[in-house]
């Protein structure tokens, strides 16, 4: 069974500096990975997802995610954050030709200071 | 496409009352998914439909916990006899795995916030 990991539980920066929420998983076989946020009283929405091709995929909002498969990673990263990016990120996984029900990490609260 | 949508937003019951949620998914999406999701933690799978068969239950969902998706459409979660334990949010999602070559996202509602006392 594939699991996710994301060790930061909390993640505080200041506004306009670079973050990075790390993501981990183990699995077997081949992945789809995804990058979902979750607002305060809301339900999940996708930022991005990684299904195949280039390793590098970014969101509309400024942020950017790399598939490294050696290490098993999906770490999404920002250069320059906004106070509007305060939020909690939770990372995912599917295994491809499986019943595509994905495995969610627990969730990195990132909170930007002015 | 008004996305999907959950009904109640919150439901507040004392304990041993039973409760129905409602998830309208998205129209085209022939999966629905139910989570549970408690305070610090990702969403945890509870069970899933295919059109208006249930494929998979997860451990979590407990002989008092049931869903429905009668047409295929919308769905019901019902939890029976409910325990200050079931207080959580409850998110349901859909997804089309297949679509346009992709479709393994998902869309998630709102969800219900239970709160058992």
């Amino acid at each position: 069974a594939q699991s996710v990991t994301q060790l930061d539980s909390q993640v505080p920066v200041f506004e306009e500096a670079p973050v990075e929420l790390r993501c981990n998983y183990s699995s077997s076989v081949s992945v789809y990975l995804f990058w979902y946020v979750q607002y305060p009283n809301q339900g999940l929405q996708l930022l991005l997802k990684y299904l195949s091709g280039s390793t590098l995929v970014e969101s509309i909002n400024g942020f950017e995610a790399e598939f490294n498969k050696s290490q098993t990673s999906f770490h999404l990263r920002k250069p320059s954050v906004h106070i509007s990016d305060t939020a909690e990120y939770f990372c995912a996984v599917i295994l491809s030709g499986g019943s595509y029900i994905p495995t969610f990490g627990r969730g990195t609260s990132l909170i930007v200071h002015p | 496409d008004t996305g999907v949508s959950q009904d109640p937003r919150h439901k507040i019951t004392k304990r041993g009352q039973n409760v129905t949620f409602r998830c309208d998914p998205i129209s085209e999406h022939n999966r629905l998914y139910w989570y549970r999701q408690t305070l610090g933690q990702g969403p945890e799978f509870l069970t899933y439909f295919q059109n208006e068969a249930q494929l998979e239950k997860s451990r979590l969902l407990s002989d008092r916990f049931s869903a429905e998706r009668p047409k295929g459409s919308f769905s019901t979660l019902e939890i029976q006899r409910t325990e200050q334990g079931d207080s959580a949010m409850y998110l349901c999602a859909s997804s089309s795995p297949g679509l346009a070559g992709g479709g393994y996202e998902q869309y998630f509602g709102p969800g219900t916030r239970l709160t058992v006392t």
